[in-house]
Order: structure tokens, then sequence, then C-alpha cells
């Protein structure tokens, strides 16, 4: 089956301790993306990637990191997570190298950081 | 910036009335204006999409217009529905990405 996964689906943390959200797919999509989802302030970009080894920052990148080592692997890098990036997280793959197709989205991941 | 600005933010109708959701965008080399459909507890899903090169385009009880030249495209559902209850997010084109919306709450009264 085509999709995007995405772990953990909840993750509750402390402000400083890193984590990773972990994000696949099996689409063989060029392009993939996170975003976070904050209420009244729709879907922001946090970074995007348009194939192996090209990231590229998105609206609001500040606290976060990401890799593209592998086609299908995109992880979401919090170093030092604070409060502010509580949030609902998703990751989106599309078959384009821009952002001109379809986006298929990932579950979501919650994040809680106290 | 790039932005996209969407109205109105929450938006009540009966079953079988018509919703008509709107929005605006400034970046003028946008190209491509999707729509998505956020169910509760869900994740957003493509329900119409249009180019710049077409004006309209319709799929069963869901249309989209596009005037480039006021830089507007509209979401239009017709013969709402109760399963037509969520959150819509319009999205615009930018460098290399998706500029989204804040998104219109649609809630569809029997």
């Amino acid at each position: 089956e085509a999709q995007v996964t995405q772990n953990p689906r909840y993750l509750i943390t402390v402000t400083g301790k890193k984590l990773t959200v972990t994000c696949s797919q099996n689409m063989n999509h060029e392009y993939m993306s996170w975003y976070r989802q904050d209420p009244g302030l729709g879907l922001r970009q946090i970074y995007y990637s348009m194939n192996v080894e090209v990231t590229d920052k998105g609206d609001v990148p500040e606290g976060y990191k990401v890799s593209r080592k592998e086609k299908r692997n995109f992880p979401l890098i919090l170093e030092s997570p604070s409060p502010n990036q509580t949030s609902l997280y998703f990751c989106a793959s599309s078959p384009s190298t821009g952002a001109t197709y379809e986006q298929y989205f990932g579950p979501g991941t919650r994040l809680t950081v106290t | 910036g790039e932005n996209v600005e969407q109205h109105p933010s929450t938006l009540s109708v009966q079953e079988g009335d018509s919703a008509v959701i709107k929005c605006t965008y400034s970046d003028s080399a946008s190209n491509y204006f999707p729509w998505y459909k956020q169910e509760l507890g869900k994740r957003p899903q493509l329900i119409i999409d249009i180019r710049s090169n077409v004006g309209e385009k319709k799929d069963q009880r869901i249309a989209v217009t596009l005037n480039k030249t006021a830089k507007h495209f509209s979401l239009h559902i017709t013969e709402t529905q109760p399963e037509d209850s969520a959150v819509y997010f319009c999205a615009a084109t930018g460098t290399d990405k998706l500029i989204f919306g804040t998104g219109t709450r649609l809630q569809v009264f029997p």
C-alpha cells in the first residue's frame, strides 16, 4: 500500500531532551516536507527536500533540523525542544521536485514539550 | 513575503445549502492551487486542485474558480452533506513550496 508513515504518533517530552520524529514514504517520491499545524495558523512548512542530500528551509525552521540521506526517509530532529514546539507535525511527500503536485500526508505526530 | 489569506475561518450551513470559501495569494508567480480537506483527527487530503492555465474546475459537488488578475481563488461546495463537515485549507505555490491558508472550519447541520 502506497503510504507515508510517521513515528511516533504521540510524544510527550521535557525541555531540552533531543528527539527525532521519523518519516518514511514508499512511493519513490522526490519531494518531502515537514509541516507543523497550530490552531488558527494553518499548516506552516518547517523544512523541505527536493531530492537526496538537498534540503531547504521553509517558513518556520528555527529549532529544527532535517536530513535526507535516502530517498524514502526524511527525519525531523529537535536538538533542544522547547514548549513553543508543542504542536501537531505532519510529514508529506510529492512526486514532483517542486510543490506543484498532490502532497501525500502522513498520519501526524502530536508532540508535547513540558 | 509569500502569503495566502483564507476566509471565513468558520462557516455553518444547513444541509443541502452551498458553501463558498475564498482565498487570496500574494505571489504572482504562483501556478498551482490545491484544496485540502482535514476531518477531525485525520491527515489533510487533497480534494481538488487547479492550475494557472485554467479558470474553473469541477468534480461532482465541488468546484474551484481562479482569478489570476485579482489573485484569488475559491472553493464551492454544492448540496452540502453532514460528511462535508471538516477543516478546509487552500494553498498556493511559492518558491519550491506550498503556502497554506489558515483554514476554514465548515459545519453542515442536518
